[in-house]
């Protein structure tokens, strides 16, 4: 397909697992991008990447959030110990690379920690 | 914490009738930009406004950027139930930060 893909889009966990979403980019696209979207809210930056380059990952909430994207196309989100407070709509999103460019969403990753 | 804030968070509103949903910030955004996003999908970028005092329409949609460059809004005329959906604004800013900074949405139905 043409957009981003992520996968799986839903994820049910129990509390203390380690979890990975996945995130197809449109091919060629530069700049990838990682948002959390609670329920009823907009979603928040987590991370940016610029090809394999991890440039801002100052959105992580904790430090069992970890983000790759080792050959600059695929990327991976995992959270480590999952909590309830880390249910939320994954999303992520690419763009060309320049500056002030669209960025285009995927359908995200919803996940549910019981 | 939220920089943008949009208003009213909810509209229910009758076919043929016209609305406005405001985003505001106390920060100076260098574009900002307007998404609709449905239920189960990512947002869909509508609009990106870059200029201050800049207004643009999308067919039934009128979106406007404050001159200051810290606020917008999106008109929706004769809305439609298609209309219906989350509306998000997401700022950039000049600091090099690629990330956007979204507002935490107005949730509009449109009723036939």
């Amino acid at each position: 397909g043409a957009g981003v893909s992520q996968s799986p889009r839903y994820k049910v966990a129990k509390r203390g697992q380690d979890v990975a979403l996945r995130c197809d980019p449109i091919s060629g696209h530069v700049s990838l991008f990682w948002y959390q979207q609670a329920l009823g809210q907009g979603p928040e930056f987590l991370t940016y990447f610029q090809n394999e380059a991890q440039l801002d990952k100052s959105g992580l909430p904790s430090d069992r959030f970890f983000a790759e994207r080792p050959e600059g196309s695929v990327s991976t989100l995992k959270i480590q110990r999952t909590q309830q407070e880390d249910s939320a709509v994954y999303l992520c999103a690419s763009s060309p690379g320049g500056p002030r460019e669209t960025q285009y969403f995927g359908p995200g990753t919803r996940l549910l920690v019981l | 914490t939220q920089l943008l804030e949009q208003s009213p968070q909810f509209l229910s509103i009758q076919e043929g009738e016209n609305l406005t949903v405001y985003c505001n910030s106390s920060s100076v955004f260098s574009s900002l930009q307007w998404y609709r996003q449905e239920p189960g999908e990512g947002p869909v970028l509508l609009v990106t406004v870059v200029t201050g005092g800049e207004v643009k329409k999308l067919k039934r949609l009128t979106f406007q950027f404050g001159d200051a460059r810290k606020d917008s809004s999106l008109h929706i005329t004769a809305a439609q139930p298609g209309d219906t959906g989350l509306y998000l604004c997401a700022g950039a800013r000049d600091t090099g930060r690629r990330a956007l900074t979204f507002g935490s949405g107005t949730r509009l139905q449109v009723q036939p």
